[in-house]
């Protein structure tokens, strides 16, 4: 059973670069099944699709993040990550990293990171 | 529109049946997915491909479609069922690959 586990500081500065790892357990991160997704949810609203890196290392982004955000994989580590840059308060949220499978949906999930960002 | 609209909140009696609804004009062409959300947990997927369930999700939680609309029905609502649920599906917009609702906010009495 493949399973996400997330790392990470919870306090960004702003106008620094917020970096989060989601380390894949119980399978590969090169498996060609998931879509590996960072998704973000601010203190009391919903869910926002951050983006994904797909394990050719294609990408795609929610265009409103787009000039700050990147996703990567690491195969070796077995890991991919998030770096989000010129952070604000808005981006102030628990950031979670998941997994979309063949039927479009979100089916493994990570605890979740909440990040503060706080001078 | 990309949008996936929800209400905010919804109640229901233990033990009553409640449905919560999700519309959105990507619902016409994409299966929508449901997520249960229990505070300070991550979400956790209940119903996928319209009414698919997966391993380990009580047969009381249920999905259905209509035009635009999707709907989770939970029928025989439990106390540990209080929950924000979301719906997220494909998004027809070409935006970005999925969209989520706004969440609903089930109480149970």
């Amino acid at each position: 059973q493949v399973q996400l586990q997330q790392s990470g500081p919870g306090l960004v500065k702003p106008s620094e670069t917020l970096s989060l790892t989601c380390t894949v357990s119980g399978g590969s991160v090169s498996n060609g099944v998931y879509y590996w997704t960072w998704i973000r949810q601010p203190p009391g609203k919903g869910l926002e699709w951050i983006g994904y890196i797909y394990y050719t290392g294609s990408t795609n982004y929610n265009p409103s993040l787009q000039s700050r955000v990147t996703i990567s994989v690491d195969t070796s580590k077995n890991h991919f990550s998030l770096r989000l840059n010129s952070v604000t308060a808005a981006d102030t949220a628990v950031y979670y990293c998941a997994g979309a499978g063949k039927n479009d949906a979100f089916d493994i999930w990570g605890q979740g990171t909440l990040v503060n960002v706080s001078s | 529109s990309s949008e996936l609209t929800q209400d905010p909140a919804v109640s229901v009696a233990l033990g009553q049946t409640v449905r919560i609804t999700c519309q959105g004009d990507s619902l016409r062409t994409y299966y929508a997915s449901w997520y249960q959300q229990k505070p300070g947990q991550a979400p956790v997927l209940v119903i996928y491909g319209r009414k698919n369930r997966p391993s380990g999700i009580p047969d009381r939680f249920s999905g259905s479609s209509s035009g635009n609309t999707a709907s989770l029905t939970i029928t025989g609502a439990q106390a540990e069922d209080e929950a924000d649920y979301y719906c997220n599906s494909r998004d027809i917009s070409g935006n970005h690959p999925w969209v989520f609702g706004g969440g609903t906010k089930l109480t149970v009495l």
